[in-house]
C-alpha cells in the first residue's frame, strides 16, 4: 500500500498563475517531508522541505504547507514560470538521519504560456 | 566533476549477463542510496549505506548486490536479472546527521536506464 500519494498525475497551469501540487500520506511516523523536481533525463533535484513541527515553509516562489491532522501537504508555486514545467515528487522520511525516502508517484506540472 | 554522477547512463543486458552500475559523489557526504524507479511506480528505496556500512535493505532480491568501498563510491552489481528488473536506477547521497536533527536532503544522480532482454 502506498504511504505517500500524489493523486494528480498531471496539472496544467497558465504562466504567472499559482500552481498547487498536493500530496497525502498515511504513515503517522513521518517527520520530514520534501519536494523534489525532475526534468527528463535528469535525477530528482531537491526543492524544499518541511519538518512536522512546522506548518509552513517558504523559499522564494515556493511554499510548502503541512496539515498534520489531515496528513496532507501541498506545494505552492507563485508565480508559475515556464521553467517550472517538470515532474514534482513528494517524499517523506521518519526521524531524519540516513533514512531512505518514501516517494509519491509524482505530478507532471505543465506551465502554459 | 561535481554532484552525483552515475555510469553508464544506459545499459542493455541479457538475463545471463553480469554487469555493474557505478555511482560517485563529489559532495563530501557520508551516506549513499540506491533507488529503483519502474514505469508508473514511485521511486523505491533499495539500499542505504551510512559510513560505508549497509544500514537498510528493503527486501531486495539477491540478484542485486550493492558494494560501498568508500564514502564516495557505490556500486550495484547485477546478476541473472529478469525483464521486470528493467527500470531507472538512481543513486543518491546525503550527509548523515543525527536522527531528529533534520531531514537529510538527498542529492540524486541522473540515473542509469537499464533494459533487461
Amino acid at each position: 500500500d502506498q504511504q505517500v500519494k500524489q493523486n494528480s498525475p498531471s496539472l496544467s497551469v497558465q504562466e504567472g498563475r499559482i500552481s498547487i501540487l498536493n500530496c497525502d500520506y498515511t504513515n503517522s511516523m513521518f517527520d520530514y517531508f520534501l519536494w523534489y523536481k525532475k526534468y527528463p533525463a535528469e535525477g530528482p533535484t531537491f526543492l524544499i522541505s518541511i519538518s512536522s513541527i512546522k506548518d509552513k515553509n517558504e523559499d522564494g516562489r515556493f511554499t510548502v504547507f503541512l496539515n498534520k491532522s489531515a496528513k496532507h501537504l501541498s506545494l505552492h508555486i507563485v508565480p508559475s514560470q515556464p521553467g517550472d514545467s517538470a515532474v514534482y515528487f513528494c517524499a517523506a522520511s521518519e526521524g531524519g538521519g540516513a533514512d531512505g525516502l518514501t516517494f509519491g508517484k509524482g505530478t507532471h506540472l505543465i506551465i502554459q504560456p | 566533476e561535481t554532484g552525483v554522477t552515475q555510469t553508464p547512463r544506459h545499459l542493455v543486458m541479457g538475463m545471463t549477463n553480469k554487469k555493474s552500475l557505478k555511482c560517485e559523489q563529489h559532495l563530501g557526504h557520508n551516506a549513499m542510496y540506491w533507488y529503483k524507479q519502474s514505469a508508473k511506480k514511485p521511486l523505491e528505496l533499495m539500499f542505504v549505506y551510512s559510513l560505508e556500512e549497509r544500514v537498510e535493505n528493503n527486501s531486495v532480491p539477491s540478484r542485486f548486490s550493492p558494494e560501498c568501498p568508500n564514502s564516495s563510491h557505490l556500486f550495484l552489481h547485477l546478476h541473472t536479472l529478469q525483464p521486470e528488473d528493467s527500470a531507472l536506477y538512481l543513486c543518491a547521497s546525503s550527509q548523515d546527521r543525527l536522527a531528529g536533527s533534520g531531514p537529510d536532503t538527498q542529492y540524486f544522480g541522473p540515473g542509469t536506464r537499464l533494459t533487461v532482454l
